[in-house]
């Protein structure tokens, strides 16, 4: 079946440090592929999505790029702050309206 | 605009006693999903309904669990009789499948927790 594998947590880095979190994915066909983020005490949140290959959905600074040849969707940022601390997920969309989540990845960025 | 909410935020119970958990979607949104995340196995979709019927309850985890939506705007997750396994943060989430291009909008969650 469908899956997600995110890259182990947990990441701590310091401000203003660049980010990746790794994303891979098995599917069927080509999926939409999304990032959703957690911050403490709340539920998920939409962070940026992308519908066919190639694509690159940002917001906030991150960007991740739909790649086919790589089964990959890898979120990027070039200079994280404090309050980017949060869990994310990478997601797949099975069907029309399951989503597919990973394990997700805590953050923790240090002053 | 309010969000998706949830109720209790909170919830403290003993093996063995029922417990219902409560939604309120996003007015005007056709799909409402059910969600519990654990450490060990992350988040899981439990069922989800369109137009309050429900389409997919395969993630439902044994017959202990029941999930129903009265009507557009509410919905109850019910576990009867609770086991300390499924103390977790159960979510509910909804989207309206047709505009939102599959964005679910999620609740604040409700930790369970099962003595």
């Amino acid at each position: 079946g469908n899956s997600v594998t995110q890259m182990e947590g947990p990441v701590t880095l310091s401000e203003e440090a660049f980010l990746t979190i790794n994303c891979t994915y098995t599917a069927t066909g080509y999926p939409s592929l999304f990032w959703y983020v957690q911050y403490p005490g709340e539920g998920l949140q939409l962070l940026l999505k992308a519908t066919k290959a190639d694509d690159k959905g940002s917001n906030k600074g991150f960007e991740a790029t739909y790649r086919k040849e790589t089964t990959s969707f890898h979120l990027e940022k070039g200079s994280v702050q404090v309050s980017d601390s949060a869990v994310y997920f990478c997601a797949l969309l099975q069907g029309a309206q399951k989503l597919v989540f990973g394990q997700g990845t805590r953050l923790t960025i240090n002053p | 605009d309010a969000g998706v909410i949830q109720s209790p935020r909170h919830e403290v119970t003993e093996m063995g006693q029922e417990v219902t958990l409560r939604c309120k979607p996003i007015s005007g949104h056709d799909y409402l999903f059910w969600y519990r995340q654990t450490m060990m196995r992350g988040l899981e979709l439990l069922i989800y309904f369109n137009n309050n019927v429900p389409i997919d309850d395969s993630g439902m985890p044994e017959d202990r669990f029941s999930a129903k939506m009265p009507n557009a705007s509410f919905s109850t997750l019910k576990i009867q009789p609770s086991e300390p396994r499924d103390s977790a943060v159960y979510f509910c989430a909804s989207s309206y499948g047709t505009r939102s291009l599959n964005e679910q909008f999620f609740g604040p969650g409700t930790r369970l927790t099962v003595l």
